[in-house]
């Protein structure tokens, strides 16, 4: 039981530049979310599911796209990357009836 | 190197002597709290919730403490080990609302001297 994984653990994009940061759960879980957490800040939403097929924006989903087609798999889509994006991404599971979150270990992420 | 916390409110203390870290949070609504941790690189870490029917929960070795009239919430640290430094984070959600995601505070490091 892997829990929750991300990858990759780091990446340096270019301005404009596209990439997707994967996030699986083994834990059969319904809920995932995406955060991210830049210095001096608490973690801020992105995007958020309540199972496969359905997603919805949270605190700040601009620039960002998402998918849920399994249960497992939640990725996150930075179609054109800015250095605003530059952040540390946290995946987190929960199930459904319950409020606690499971966190990944993260994705550091700069853009020139 | 570490992305979070360099403006962070830091609290020091001595291995062994209790720690209180306090969180003011923003939407009287909100009727589920949690802490928690944060280590050098990882995620974080589960600690211990409340639920706004409850003023005080206690764990092993931790305790929150909920103050639903200031809208104030701690997380007490019993004899405090060099393993417990970390950035420690409150967050709050409004249950019924369904919605899972959770809305964090900006974080407290904790610095435990030996």
């Amino acid at each position: 039981n892997a829990g929750v994984t991300q990858t990759p653990k780091f990446q340096v994009l270019k301005t404009g530049q596209s990439m997707t940061l994967q996030c699986a759960q083994d834990m059969n879980h319904e809920y995932m979310s995406w955060y991210r957490q830049d210095p001096g800040m608490g973690l801020r939403l992105i995007h958020y599911s309540v199972g496969a097929g359905i997603t919805d924006q949270g605190e700040v989903p601009n620039g960002y796209n998402v998918s849920r087609s399994t249960t497992e798999d939640f990725p996150l889509r930075l179609l054109s990357a800015a250095p605003s994006q530059t952040s540390v991404y946290f995946c987190a599971t929960n199930k459904m009836d319950k409020e606690t979150q499971y966190f990944g270990p993260g994705t550091r992420l700069l853009v020139l | 190197g570490e992305s979070v916390g360099l403006h962070l409110p830091t609290l020091s203390v001595q291995e062994g002597d209790n720690s209180i870290i306090n969180c003011a949070y923003s939407n009287s609504a909100s009727d589920y709290f949690i802490w928690y941790k944060q280590e050098s690189g990882k995620g974080p870490q589960f600690i211990i919730d409340i639920r706004s029917n409850m003023d005080k929960r206690q764990g092993q070795r931790v305790t929150v403490l909920l103050n639903k009239t200031v809208k104030h919430l701690s997380l007490q640290i019993a004899a405090t080990q060099p393993g417990d430094s970390a950035v420690y984070f409150c967050a709050e959600n409004i249950v019924d609302t369904g919605r899972r995601a959770l809305t964090f505070g900006s974080g407290t490091r904790l610095q435990v001297q030996p």
